[in-house]
C-alpha cells in the first residue's frame, strides 16, 4: 500500500493567517492526490482533486499543488469555518489510502 | 445531487457480523455512472477504505479486509450494503458510505454511522 504522511499533525493559527499543510507519498503518485476537510461531527468533504482542481463551491482561498511524492494544501486567509482536520488521499492505486490528518486549531 | 444515508445497528457483539445499509437518493445506482464505496474511520487506524462495487458487477476490496467483507447492491431499492464478518473491537469505527467519482475521488459522503463492537 502507498503510505501517505502529513505534516504537521496539528497546527495553531489565527483568523486571517496563511497556512500550508504538506502531504508526502511513499512512492510517486503523479497528481492522483485529493484533499478533504472534516469539521467536528461531520463527514469529510472533498476540497481539491488531482492535486490542484478546486471543487465547485470551494472558496478560492484554498489551493493545492505538487506532483510525484510531495504535495501542499494552502489556505490563503483563514476563516473561522476552516478550523477543522484536513486529510490528503492518494487515488493512484488500490487500495486508496489517506494521510493521518492535520488538525488546524485556533491560536 | 446524490445523497447517501447509512443505517444499521450501532452495537455488534464480538465474532458476529456487522451489516449496514446505504440508501441512495438523488441518483440511481443502476445508472452505472458511479462506483459505490464504504470507508471507515477509527481513532486507531484513521480513514480506511473498505471496498467498492458497481452495477457492472466489479467489486474490489481492501486486501486487509478482503477475507471478511462483502459489498453488494440492490438496484430495486436503490441501496447498497456492507457485511463484515467475525468482528472484533478493532472494527469499532464510524462507517461511511461514499460515492466514487473518477479515479477514487470520494464525493459525496453519507453522514456516517457509529458502530461499536462490544459484548
Amino acid at each position: 500500500d502507498i503510505r501517505m504522511t502529513q505534516s504537521p499533525s496539528s497546527l495553531s493559527a489565527s483568523v486571517g493567517d496563511r497556512v500550508t499543510i504538506t502531504c508526502r507519498a511513499s512512492e510517486s503518485i503523479g497528481t492522483y492526490l485529493n484533499w478533504y476537510r472534516q469539521k467536528p461531527g461531520q463527514a469529510p468533504n472533498l476540497l481539491i482533486s488531482t492535486a490542484s482542481t478546486l471543487q465547485g463551491g470551494v472558496p478560492s482561498r484554498f489551493s493545492g499543488s505538487g506532483s510525484g511524492t510531495d504535495f501542499t494544501l494552502t489556505i490563503s486567509s483563514l476563516k473561522p469555518e476552516d478550523f477543522a482536520t484536513y486529510y490528503c488521499q492518494q487515488s493512484r492505486s488500490t487500495p486508496p489510502t489517506f494521510g493521518g490528518g492535520t488538525k488546524l486549531e485556533i491560536k | 445531487q446524490v445523497q447517501l444515508q447509512e443505517s444499521g445497528p450501532g452495537l455488534v457483539k464480538p465474532s458476529q457480523t456487522l451489516s449496514l445499509t446505504c440508501s441512495v437518493s438523488g441518483g440511481s445506482i443502476s445508472s452505472g455512472t458511479y462506483y459505490w464505496s464504504w470507508i471507515r474511520q477509527s481513532a486507531g487506524k484513521g480513514l480506511e477504505w473498505i471496498g467498492r462495487t458497481h452495477t457492472g458487477g466489479s467489486t474490489i476490496y481492501n486486501p486487509s479486509l478482503k477475507s471478511r467483507v462483502t459489498i453488494s447492491l440492490d438496484t430495486s431499492k436503490n441501496q447498497f450494503f456492507l457485511n463484515l464478518t467475525s468482528v472484533t473491537a478493532a472494527d469499532t469505527a464510524v462507517y461511511y458510505c461514499v460515492v466514487i467519482r473518477g479515479v477514487y475521488v470520494f464525493d459525496p459522503w453519507g453522514q456516517g454511522i457509529v458502530v461499536t463492537v462490544s459484548s
